[in-house]
């Protein structure tokens, strides 16, 4: 079964600080994805991978930026929180070619006082 | 731009009726339509997946249809269970791309 494990699960962090949130799956999914999601909003999609140093833009990727070094991991980082970036982050693997299912992980909780 | 609209924000509806729920979008050609539960607290879970060439699809009690010319999904929970309490999303899709409705929360009364 796909797994992924994201940290930190909760974090409290001031404006104009770096945050970096890790996203860790324990297979070779190709794809992987950062959400966020607010009230009102549903899930937005940031930014995607599709492969080792392969990245690309989502619809709102403003203020954030992504790494992948290793298939396994999937770096989201904001280089100067903002207020408008406190939301809940997921993260997500394509788990099926065919049906382009996504597998999520539970959430990390970003609050930027 | 693409918009996604789920048809109200909640809904609730007593023990064994159907839940329906609307997806609506516009400015969008997609290949598949998806279904997701989201519990509080968690990520989304898949349901179903239909394709745009599919009418209906059918999974236990779960039922979703996908018209391309009204832009339209409607998925329906069947004998409703107080467990179906949760928020369901739609997501559309083309490629390796989903994007998502903002959801709609279902309450089930005993």
């Amino acid at each position: 079964d796909a797994g992924i494990t994201q940290s930190p699960r909760h974090k409290v962090t001031e404006t104009g600080t770096p945050v970096t949130l890790r996203c860790h799956q324990t297979e070779n999914h190709r794809y992987m994805y950062w959400y966020r999601q607010d009230p009102g909003h549903g899930l937005r999609l940031i930014h995607y991978s599709y492969g080792v140093k392969d990245t690309d833009k989502g619809e709102v990727s403003d203020g954030y930026s992504v790494s992948r070094s290793k298939t396994e991991d999937f770096l989201l980082t904001l280089e100067s929180a903002t207020s408008s970036q406190t939301s809940v982050y997921f993260c997500a693997i394509r788990v099926s070619v065919d049906t382009g299912e996504l597998f999520f992980g539970e959430g990390s909780r970003l609050t930027v006082l | 731009s693409q918009k996604i609209e789920q048809n109200s924000e909640a809904l609730n509806i007593q023990e064994g009726k159907t839940a329906t729920l609307t997806c609506n979008y516009t400015n969008y050609s997609p290949a598949y339509l998806q279904w997701y539960r989201q519990d509080p607290g968690r990520g989304p879970v898949f349901l179903l997946l239909i394709r745009e060439n599919e009418k209906e699809k059918r999974k236990e009690r779960l039922k979703v249809t996908f018209d391309t010319t009204l832009k339209q999904s409607l998925f329906h929970i069947t004998a409703s269970q107080p467990a179906d309490s949760a928020t369901y999303l739609c997501a559309l899709g083309n490629d390796y791309k989903l994007s998502f409705g903002a959801g709609t929360t279902v309450t089930v009364r005993a």
